[in-house]
Parts: C-alpha cells; structure tokens; sequence
C-alpha cells in the first residue's frame, strides 16, 4: 500500500530554470495539496486539486507558479524561471475526501529544491 | 486569519524522562481539528496524534497524548518515556471546515541519551 510519492527528492536548478515537481497521491485518494516549507518554517499552503480541477490556489504566488492533476498521472507543481527565493521543501500530501479532520492529509517525503 | 503559534523554537529532554510541547492558537471557529506532527531528519511529515475540538477528552496515542484547553487555546503535546527516536522537529497544525492546514514554526526536540 504506497504512500504518497514525490519526486524527485532533491532537484537543484541555476536561476531562470523551470522545476517541475511530481506527486502521486495515496491509491484511492482524489485531493492533493501541494505546502512549501522554507527554512526553519512551518509548512505553508499553496494549491488544492482534485483531478483536472484546482479547487483553491490562494497560496501560490501568482506568477511563475502553476499546478495541475491531470486526469492520468501525477499532480505537477511548475515553478519557471526560478529564483533563489525558490528554494524550500515542497510537500504533497493526499486525501480521500476533501474534509481534512476527519481524514487527515497524508504526506509524501518532500522534495528539496535548491536554486543556484 | 487563524494562526498557530509555537513559543518554542528547541527543546531538550533526558531520555525516558517527560517532556511537554506548547502550541497556541486563535480562531474564531467552535469546530475545528487540532493535529501534532512529527518531522525527523528524514523529512517525511507524520502524523502523531489528532484532536476534535468538539471533544472535551484529550486525545492519546501510546506514549503521546494532548492537553487540549479549548476556552484557552491551547493544544500542548506531552510525551512519555522519551526515545532516541522521538528526536525530530514537531509541528501543531490547525484547520476547521476549511481544508487548509495551517501550521506552526516548528519546536526541535533534543533527546539526551
């Protein structure tokens, strides 16, 4: 029973790169939310999707940012032209069912981004 | 806004000794959950233990259990018998009928064996 999957785990990009994020929710899970966690921070929200909608992305900065949950494939979070500000753990986590406290988020490992 | 505040930043504590976590928050919500997480070195985010805030009794999970004082917003994590592994960051995180998790900075657990 695999958990969430993200990869890759560490991505290191030079300025002006695109990064490109990779989350499959638990088996039977339909909601994903992408958080970013910078240094010594707690995690903070940036986009709930469930398959090909985005349902709330009052957390992701409103340019170079974009998400998506394709009907087929992982949830993909896409920072272009990054910047050094960039840099942070980015977590998925899943659910199966959009009520978080009944059914608590499941998170994947992370993947670290780190920006040169 | 709700926020999460955890006051603080690193703690220390003897193993098998008992060591207690802060966490306050502020909402204006009456139904809300309350959760504690746990971050070792590796980064993965776990889940320690959970509170419904319509329920009066404190949860618990093995070693772990919660102080939840609703009227004082506050939601301290207590754990027993501390571990080598218990070591890692913990984090109080907040959410109400609204899906977003709302977090706090984090308090780093030291345990001294």
């Amino acid at each position: 029973n695999a958990g969430v999957m993200q990869n890759p785990r560490h991505l290191v990009r030079r300025r002006g790169q695109e990064a490109r994020l990779r989350c499959s929710p638990m088996k039977g899970h339909s909601h994903v939310y992408w958080y970013r966690q910078l240094p010594e921070e707690g995690l903070k929200f940036m986009v709930y999707l469930q398959k090909e909608n985005i349902i709330d992305e009052s957390g992701m900065p409103k340019e170079r940012f974009s998400a998506e949950f394709p009907k087929e494939g992982p949830s993909i979070l896409r920072i272009q032209q990054v910047v050094r500000g960039d840099s942070a753990a980015y977590f998925c986590a899943s659910s199966p069912v959009m009520v978080v406290g009944n059914q608590p988020q499941h998170f994947g490992d992370g993947t670290r981004l780190s920006i040169l | 806004a709700q926020t999460v505040t955890q006051s603080q930043p690193e703690m220390s504590v003897q193993e098998a000794e008992t060591v207690t976590l802060s966490c306050t928050y502020d909402t204006s919500e009456s139904d809300y959950y309350l959760f504690w997480y746990k971050q070792p070195p590796s980064r993965q985010m776990i889940l320690v233990i959970r509170q419904e805030a319509y329920k009066q009794q404190n949860a618990t999970e093995n070693r772990f259990s919660v102080n939840f004082q609703k009227a004082a917003k506050s939601f301290s994590l207590k754990i027993s018998d501390s571990q080598l592994g218990d070591a890692a960051m913990y984090f109080c995180a907040y959410t109400d009928s609204n899906y977003q998790l709302i977090w706090g900075a984090g308090t780093k657990l030291i345990i001294k064996p």
